[in-house]
């Protein structure tokens, strides 16, 4: 079952906000990504995280690894309607567990033109 | 394109079916990955192959649940005598392995499956 909690699970915003979602887990992690999924769409990845404290920025989106390696989070600057969809973040353990992906549970994001 | 692509992209099926899914990576990736997807919820591991090797079962993966990867390239998900609660969005991601490189997995656009 899934390890990471994540939140929020839904944010309501205005296009030009700027929005922060993040990831915790219980256990520790080597890697965090960020994926967004449209519906009907296979997740698509945004940003890789391997070190802890890494910041690490792809155009308007930013997501830091936690220096515990047990969490991250991502924020969205100035966004716009197409950053609609659901987020998820996913932790990988790569010595251990075959460098399965372990998500959270997304947060649906819905921006009001 | 050079993308992980899945086929079908949607399957309705009756209880008691089988089905088969197919994968194919990106070319230079050598691993391969099922999750499967249930509404509401992040995907979830079922198995991965290194090549040709299936390497690691979750223990979602019941045992009407077979995969392949014969040649190293494609690989298909096979569910033999379908339940309901089967139906979800299969996906396929690939990646390299570690220690050839950036390893980040990349998704295919998954197969809906509707047990009816």
């Amino acid at each position: 079952g899934q390890q990471l909690n994540q939140s929020p699970q839904s944010m309501f915003i205005q296009e030009g906000e700027d929005v922060s979602m993040n990831c915790t887990s219980s256990s520790i992690f080597n890697t965090w990504l960020w994926y967004k999924q449209d519906p009907g769409e296979g997740p698509v990845l945004l940003i890789a995280l391997y070190k802890a404290g890494e910041l690490t920025s792809n155009g308007r989106l930013t997501a830091q690894f936690g220096i515990t390696r047990k969490d991250s989070f991502l924020n969205i600057s100035a966004s716009i309607p197409s950053d609609v969809g659901i987020y998820f973040c996913a932790g990988q353990r790569r010595e251990t567990s075959g460098s399965r992906l372990t998500f959270g549970e997304g947060t649906q994001l819905t921006v009001n033109p | 394109d050079t993308g992980v692509s899945q086929n079908p992209r949607h399957k309705i099926t009756k209880r008691g079916q089988n089905v088969t899914f197919r994968c194919d990576p990106i070319s230079e990736h050598n691993r391969l990955y099922w999750y499967r997807q249930t509404l509401g919820q992040g995907p979830e591991f079922l198995t991965y192959f290194q090549n040709e090797a299936q390497l690691e079962k979750s223990r979602l993966l019941s045992d009407r649940f077979s995969a392949e990867r014969p040649k190293g390239s494609f690989s298909t998900l096979e569910i033999q005598r379908t339940e309901q609660g089967d139906s979800a969005m299969y996906l396929c991601a690939s990646s390299l392995a570690p220690g050839q490189g950036s390893y980040e997995q990349y998704f295919g656009p998954g197969t809906r499956l509707t047990v009816t």
